[in-house]
């Protein structure tokens, strides 16, 4: 089945411990983003990656890293978490970056305290 | 700055009627543009799309109407069905430029179907 997956799907932390969400596409896809979604803002782009090494930031990438050594995992990495990025993630993948549509992964629900 | 508006939160539609959802956007950059469905406790699922060199595009009971000159789009369901119930997305992404690669997100209109 194509899909997005991330993982994990549910994360509370704690102020400052670094994390990782993952985030897998088996469509070999060469776009790939993160976005996440918080009430009234709707969704907002944290970095996108065009094709594999390549990667560039959105709206919001303050506190935000991530990597695309591979074609198909595109990592989300908080590197020292605050509680402003408490927030719903979404993953997600196009065939290219231009004028196709993303397919989401499920979300996966950050809380920091 | 938001790029792409979607100025009403909510609407409320009887069952069988149209429902029609706007977004208005300020980039005269856009080229593309997409609506997006999203149900509670899932990522949002593509429904439509149309690009810049057409003002329509249907897709069964979904269709979806640009009017670049008013950077504006509106996205029609007919009839309604309670399963439509959702928050729907517009957004708008540029082909060329400095922008390539990125989609800018509305803040979506939670759409209630009722019987």
């Amino acid at each position: 089945e194509a899909q997005v997956t991330q993982n994990p799907r549910y994360l509370i932390t704690v102020t400052g411990k670094k994390l990782t969400v993952t985030c897998s596409q088996n469509m070999n896809h060469e776009y790939m983003s993160w976005y996440r979604q918080d009430p009234g803002l709707g969704l907002r782009q944290i970095y996108y990656s065009m094709n594999v090494e390549v990667t560039d930031k959105g709206d919001v990438p303050e506190g935000y890293k991530v990597s695309r050594k591979e074609k198909r995992n595109f990592p989300l990495i908080l590197e020292s978490p605050s509680p402003n990025q408490t927030s719903l993630y979404f993953c997600a993948s196009a065939l290219t970056g231009v004028g196709n549509e993303q397919f989401f992964g499920p979300g996966t629900r950050l809380t920091v305290l | 700055d938001q790029q792409v508006k979607q100025n009403s939160p909510s609407l409320s539609v009887q069952e069988g009627r149209i429902s029609i959802l706007n977004c208005d956007y300020t980039n005269s950059m856009f080229d593309y543009f997409l609506w997006y469905k999203k149900y509670p406790a899932e990522g949002p699922t593509f429904l439509i799309s149309i690009s810049s060199i057409k003002d329509k595009n249907e897709d069964g009971r979904f269709t979806v109407f640009l009017n670049k000159s008013a950077k504006h789009l509106s996205l029609h369901i007919v009839p309604s069905q309670p399963g439509d119930s959702a928050v729907y997305f517009c957004a708008a992404s540029a082909f060329r430029g400095s922008t390539l690669g990125r989609l800018y997100f509305g803040r979506g209109t939670q759409l209630t179907v009722w019987p």
